[in-house]
């Protein structure tokens, strides 16, 4: 089974302009979370999102945005990129939503950077 | 206050000998615990995951789970140099009814040949 794919693997963008990631889960997986990986800050959650539905969201900013599609593929969107965006961004999948027992899988992740 | 902390070593430990990596949360009603490696410029891969006290094992890998201390940790057995990664504690809890997963910051693990 093919696992968590994730496009682009890297982006180069300038303060301001706005970025699309995009996430396809593993097969039969409907949930898919996002996450933010600094250096300095660690995995950092930035929202999950179940049936097309976000369920839960992080503390961010709303220039962060997400949706799913009905085949559980997901994109976030960055807008008005600043800086301090500048991380690798990764997408988990699971099988049902995240809950007090379903394990995550990450993909590859996107490294984002902004100049 | 952090909600899941780990040391973030470096942790040194001789090619052999068994890596104990440890990890405290604050959420009491927390149910759910994970372990990630990550490799340097890689994405976080699952190892374990463990839902009740006591131990866990899988292969060279035990997770141990004490929810009346809050701790959760990982022994590795017979450590290997490809072991040497970094070493994500993940803990599902609540927060305003939802769940969601909170990482440590990791435990940079090294193995010495």
């Amino acid at each position: 089974k093919a696992g968590v794919t994730q496009t682009p693997r890297y982006l180069i963008k300038t303060r301001g302009q706005q970025v699309t990631l995009s996430c396809s889960p593993i097969s039969g997986h409907r949930s898919v979370s996002w996450y933010q990986q600094t250096p300095g800050q660690g995995l950092q959650f930035l929202f999950e999102y179940f049936s097309e539905t976000q369920r839960n969201k992080g503390n961010f900013p709303g220039r962060f945005s997400g949706r799913q599609f009905s085949n559980s593929r997901s994109e976030m969107n960055v807008s008005t990129l600043e800086l301090g965006d500048s991380a690798l961004y990764l997408c988990a999948s699971s099988l049902e939503a995240v809950g007090s027992y379903n394990e995550q899988f990450f993909g590859p992740g996107t490294r984002l950077t902004v100049l | 206050q952090k909600e899941v902390e780990q040391n973030s070593g470096p942790l040194s430990v001789p090619e052999g000998a068994i890596a104990s990596l440890n990890c405290t949360y604050s959420d009491r009603v927390s149910q759910s615990f994970f372990w990630y490696r990550q490799y340097s410029g890689k994405s976080p891969e699952l190892i374990m995951s463990i839902y009740s006290n006591g131990d866990k094992e899988d292969g060279r890998f035990t997770a141990q789970l004490n929810k009346a201390s809050q701790y959760v940790s990982l022994l590795i057995r017979d450590s290997q140099p490809s072991d040497s990664a970094t070493y994500l504690c993940a803990v599902n809890n609540k927060r305003g009814g939802a769940d969601g997963l909170t990482f440590g910051k990791g435990t940079h693990l090294i193995i010495q040949p």
